[in-house]
């Protein structure tokens, strides 16, 4: 199956400081890419969608301006947690779709302290 | 507004019988619906899935039923393993937009 790289799998930084996370198509180019965030036990939260070279379209209650996502090619989607703090602090999980499928990435835990 | 629910938080099977995994939709533009299967700090991983224009898709011991007037989808796995213990979502999807239900926890006891 299709590949979706995502890094980094963990991150802690510090409260008030800026995280980004890549996600990558490794063997195919991606119409689309999504932004999810899972809590403890519960179901996968969209965030957002992004489409290459437009800007992403953002879920009712998501602070666009706090989680900034960048779709500059086909391949590349990365999402930044601006001014993080330890609600922030989440798994977030990145897929990638081509036709009518869609990949996932590994995930990344993050911890601000 | 949650557009595919799951409504079976959790499910627990004996080993060797079948498990079922149900999904309900209510958003009537969705025409492909896929399952996935993850395992804790993992990403999902793509399991099978069916098109709107297909009523039954099977793979293995994995079968996928679609009833699209009762916007109703369902995920067998016969039989049933250990290692089939996980939580499994189910989506909907519809051109750029996919969405996910709340996911049932597997547990396939040995």
């Amino acid at each position: 199956g299709a590949v979706v790289s995502q890094h980094p799998s963990r991150v802690i930084c510090k409260s008030g400081t800026s995280v980004k996370i890549e996600c990558r198509s490794l063997d195919f180019q991606a119409t689309t890419m999504f932004w999810y965030r899972q809590f403890p036990k519960q179901s996968l939260m969209l965030m957002a969608t992004s489409n290459e070279g437009s800007k992403a379209t953002y879920e009712q209650g998501v602070e666009k301006d706090k989680f900034l996502i960048n779709h500059a090619s086909l391949t590349l989607s990365t999402l930044t947690v601006t001014s993080a703090h330890p609600e922030d602090s989440s798994f977030y999980i990145c897929s990638a779709r081509t036709g009518v499928e869609a990949f996932f990435g590994q995930g990344t835990r993050l911890t601000v302290v | 507004d949650q557009q595919v629910k799951q409504n079976s938080p959790s499910l627990s099977v004996q080993e060797g019988r079948i498990s079922i995994l149900n999904c309900d939709y209510t958003n009537s533009m969705f025409d492909y619906f896929l399952w996935y299967k993850k395992y804790p700090a993992e990403g999902p991983t793509f399991l099978i899935s069916i098109s709107s224009i297909k009523d039954k898709n099977e793979d293995g011991r994995f079968t996928v039923f679609l009833n699209k007037s009762a916007k109703h989808l369902s995920l067998h796995i016969v039989p049933s393993q250990p290692g089939d213990s996980a939580v499994y979502f189910c989506a909907a999807s519809a051109q750029s937009d996919m969405r996910f239900g709340a996911g049932t926890r597997l547990t396939v006891k040995p």
